[in-house]
């Protein structure tokens, strides 16, 4: 099975801050990354597929890169309503598995 | 509108069965693969099982196998997850999710196994 670490768990920043959030996968999964933001008692929200496009609708101050193992979601200027716990997710190979979240919060 | 909403979540003794739905809306459902994506209480997600567009392949989370089953019902755009011998650990909020890149989730249905 394919691992998918995320890191920090947790982080607290502020409004217009610039946040990076980091997903290794145990192995190359070939860009078949997605990322999700999730608010409380809501079903996730889906941002990014391929490592890197965004969703329809999905604003432009949301980005992915990264490629093989390593991947990033930067929210460019931090806003009240990302306030939210994000996941990463590979569907290279089954089982398909996510990180274990990163909860932005409000610092 | 693109919209998926599942039912049939509820109480059930360990042991018992459940059959979940999501009735799907706003697109061409037999064009798309479909998951069944859960989250137990205060934890992360967990992909169960998915489904192609005509029903002829299906995978399972290791943790679930021989116990719940996917299946779909093109003409009724609807898909279903039969749940059978659940255990504590299946607690969760299930939640009906289209393609493989999970791009349109439902709202969830609650299942909670316990005696």
């Amino acid at each position: 099975d394919i691992q998918m670490t995320q890191s920090p768990s947790s982080l607290s920043a502020s409004v217009g801050d610039r946040v990076t959030i980091t997903c290794r996968a145990s192995q190359a999964i070939n860009n078949y990354l997605a990322w999700f933001q999730q608010k409380p008692g809501k079903a996730p929200k889906s941002l990014i597929y391929g490592a890197s496009n965004l969703h329809s609708g999905v604003p432009s101050k949301f980005s992915g890169s990264g490629s093989g193992t390593d991947f990033t979601l930067t929210i460019s200027s931090l806003q009240p309503e990302d306030f939210a716990t994000y996941y990463c997710q590979q569907y290279n190979s089954y089982p398909l598995t996510f990180g274990g979240g990163t909860k932005v919060e409000i610092k | 509108e693109v919209q998926l909403v599942e039912s049939g979540g509820g109480l059930v003794q360990p042991g018992g069965s459940l059959r979940l739905s999501c009735a799907a809306s706003g697109f061409i459902f037999s064009n798309y693969w479909m998951s069944w994506v859960r989250q137990a209480p205060g934890k992360g997600l967990e992909w169960v099982a998915n489904i192609n567009q005509d029903g002829s392949e299906k995978y399972y989370v290791d943790s679930v196998k021989g116990r719940f089953t996917i299946s779909r019902d093109n003409a009724k755009n609807s898909l279903i997850l039969q749940m059978n011998s659940l255990r504590a650990e299946d607690t969760a909020v299930y939640y009906c999710v289209r393609g493989i890149g999970f791009d349109i989730w439902g709202q969830g249905t609650m299942v909670t196994v316990s005696s």
